[in-house]
């Protein structure tokens, strides 16, 4: 069973709207979470990394909110633009080392103009 | 420019016919990884290497080998390859001794094998 679960798989929105994408995980020890962007035929670029202790994370028109205690985290994405179209993974460092990543299957956004 | 590399980006092969895929990155990174792509699955990690000569298994790693004899370059190697390996391949490398320990991923590679 995947140890991070994303929703929903999918969404379209349209451009210049805001969106929120989901991620539940179940690793344990944790160390950090990290949401990564992947556009189409590339590897995924990091966007924000969050560690225990920290709960909110900015990179531009992109918020992550981590809460530890119930193991969610959110990708907020504000004024969406046609660049933003890409997957989004969550990515979870912990369980039998810190480099142990678990990676969630991703959502795939696409922004209509 | 920092990065990692990976050759070729796109393979078509046959069943059984011996292939490598070479990962080179120029950042001075102690940890470096192999990852295997598929739909609705994610990224599954199927060899890592913390060190020179250190590799160990990841969560796919049947059919697979890698070798670590440099520090910069960490290639997979499919002795014989079959149809289920089918898929995109990404090598990605990270620094140690961070709790950050950010992966940064190359490009790719779309390996099919017929």
């Amino acid at each position: 069973k995947n140890q991070v679960e994303q929703s929903p798989q999918s969404l379209i929105i349209l451009e210049g709207k805001n969106c929120t994408l989901q991620c539940n995980y179940t690793v344990s020890p944790f160390s950090n979470l990290r949401w990564y962007k992947q556009d189409t035929g590339r590897g995924p670029v990091s966007l924000t990394i969050m560690t225990f202790s920290e709960n909110t994370k900015s990179n531009g028109r992109y918020t992550a909110t981590l809460d530890a205690d119930t193991k969610q985290s959110s990708l907020h994405i504000t004024a969406s633009q046609l660049s933003d179209s890409a997957s989004y993974i969550c990515v979870v460092s912990g369980g039998s080392n810190d480099y142990k990543l678990s990676f969630g299957a991703g959502t795939t956004v696409t922004v209509r103009a | 420019e920092a990065q990692v590399t990976q050759n070729p980006r796109y393979l078509i092969t046959v069943t059984g016919k011996k292939l490598t895929v070479t990962c080179s990155q120029n950042m001075n990174h102690e940890y470096m990884s192999w990852y295997r792509q598929d739909p609705g699955l994610g990224l599954r990690q199927i060899y890592y290497s913390m060190n020179v000569e250190v590799t160990d298994k990841g969560d796919v790693p049947e059919g697979y080998k890698v070798s670590r004899k440099e520090k910069r370059n960490f290639p997979l190697i499919l002795e014989s390859p079959s149809p289920n390996q089918t898929s995109l391949y990404f090598c990605a490398s990270s620094l140690m001794g961070t709790i950050y320990n950010e992966q940064f991923f190359g490009p790719g590679t779309r390996l099919t094998v017929l």
